[in-house]
């Protein structure tokens, strides 16, 4: 199975912030990574499909970045709403595998 | 608008067995996978399971493999998982997942349904 190692595992940041998550795996997995926001008793939320492909609707303070094995989301300027857990999640082969998440608190 | 609401979850005991069900609407259910995806309480996500567009192709991680099976019926655009044997590490929220432009990428989720397995 492939690991999917985050960093850091939480984070405290102020409103306005320039903020990055790493995400590493494994082993080569492309650019097959994506990235999902949850907030406390929510889904999850997709942000960011094939590393650095923006979903629809989700705001352009997000961006990612990477291929291989090492992968960073972004955040340009933290919005108060932008605190959350962060995952990435490869999609290069099963079982598909999650990150262990990055909880982002407001500092 | 996608909407996915799952129903079957509750408390059973283990070795029990459970079976939990997604309604779809607001897409055409039968030309995109679908997915179970879980988190226990406090804890990560973990895909549990994906089935293709037409029924005929399943993926399963190894810890539920020979345990759960997973299904769909595209005429009632309804996704289902058959959970047998069940034991304390398969309590969760699991959460009905579509597939996006590619089978895992999971780009919508419903709201949950909480699986609690004790005695």
């Amino acid at each position: 199975d492939i690991q999917m190692t985050q960093s850091p595992s939480s984070l405290s940041a102020s409103v306005g912030d320039r903020l990055t998550i790493t995400c590493r795996a494994s082993q080569s997995i492309s650019n097959y990574l994506n990235w999902y926001q949850q907030k406390p008793g929510k889904a999850p939320k997709l942000l960011i499909y094939g590393a650095s492909s923006l979903q629809s609707g989700v705001p352009s303070r997000f961006s990612g970045s990477g291929s291989g094995t090492d992968f960073t989301l972004t955040i340009s300027s933290l919005k108060p709403e932008d605190f959350a857990t962060y995952y990435c999640q490869q999609r290069y082969s099963t079982p598909v595998t999650f990150g262990g998440g990055t909880n982002v608190e407001i500092k | 608008e996608v909407q996915l609401l799952e129903s079957g979850g509750g408390l059973i005991q283990p070795g029990g067995s459970l079976r939990l069900s997604c309604a779809a609407s607001g897409f055409t259910f039968s030309i995109y996978a679908m997915n179970w995806v879980r988190q226990a309480p406090g804890k990560g996500l973990e895909w549990v399971s994906g089935i293709s567009a037409n029924g005929r192709t399943t993926y399963y991680t190894d810890s539920v493999k020979g345990r759960f099976t997973i299904s769909r019926d595209n005429s009632k655009n309804t996704l289902i998982v058959q959970m047998n044997s069940l034991r304390a590490e398969d309590s969760a929220v699991y959460y009905c997942v579509k597939g996006g432009g590619h089978s895992f990428d999971f780009d919508s989720w419903g709201q949950g349904t909480l699986v609690t397995v004790s005695s």
